[in-house]
């Protein structure tokens, strides 16, 4: 299948800095990205959709000011975690669907971002 | 819009004793389903899924799932299970036509005892 990795696995961080997350399809085009969000013991929370070339879509309650999202390429999109604080610290995930309509989307392995 | 209920938050089976994860969805028409399984810190690897066709779906690991369009549900299935099958299992819906985007359910955690 398909694979889509995601740097860094872990990060920890000071208060206030920022955090730079990427994911990248390694073996397809991605035209659309997922970035979701994961508590403990919960399940994903859809954060937003990563649209190359264009700007990203974010679900409601999520401030696109806080996390940036860039997809500058067919293969790579980032989060970006800006001045961040304790309750930024989770776990983040990014997937893709392979291009051409209806499919399957491909995880990444997810980056634990604890913020102290 | 659709959603997934898992009912189980947590599920304890004994090694070597079957295995079933209740999933029921809930959208207009036909929908794609998935199970994902998720390891400690890890990101959520494909289990199995249906899009059309065979109601009973293999999967890896063992695993099947059968889709009751009746019943609205996608329950997973293993016969026998191994320790290593511990983990947390998310069934997901996703929408046929337009983008593609997943919905999950909570997710159930699977505890197996030696």
């Amino acid at each position: 299948g398909a694979v889509v990795s995601q740097h860094p696995s872990w990060v920890i961080c000071k208060s206030g800095t920022s955090v730079k997350i990427e994911c990248r399809s390694l073996d397809f085009q991605a035209t659309t990205m997922f970035w979701y969000r994961q508590f403990p013991k919960q399940s994903l929370m859809l954060m937003a959709t990563s649209n190359e070339g264009s700007k990203a879509t974010y679900e409601q309650g999520v401030e696109k000011d806080k996390f940036l999202i860039n997809h500058a390429s067919l293969t790579l999109s980032t989060l970006t975690v800006t001045s961040a604080h304790p309750e930024d610290s989770s776990f983040y995930i990014c997937s893709a669907p392979l291009a051409g309509g209806n499919t399957e989307a491909f995880f990444g392995q997810g980056t634990r971002l604890t913020v102290v | 819009a659709q959603s997934v209920t898992q009912p189980d938050i947590h599920i304890t089976v004994s090694e070597g004793a079957s295995l079933e994860l209740r999933c029921n969805y809930s959208y207009g028409a036909t929908p794609y389903l998935f199970w994902y399984v998720q390891s400690p810190g890890q990101g959520l690897q494909l289990l199995l899924k249906y899009f059309s066709g065979d109601t009973l779906v293999q999967g890896i690991k063992g695993f099947e799932a059968e889709f009751k369009r009746s019943q609205s549900s996608f329950n997973l299935r293993k016969p026998s299970v191994h320790w290593s099958d511990a983990a947390e299992y998310f069934c997901a819906v996703g929408a046929t036509g337009g983008s593609y985007i997943p919905t999950f359910g909570r997710g159930t955690s699977l505890i197996v005892h030696p």
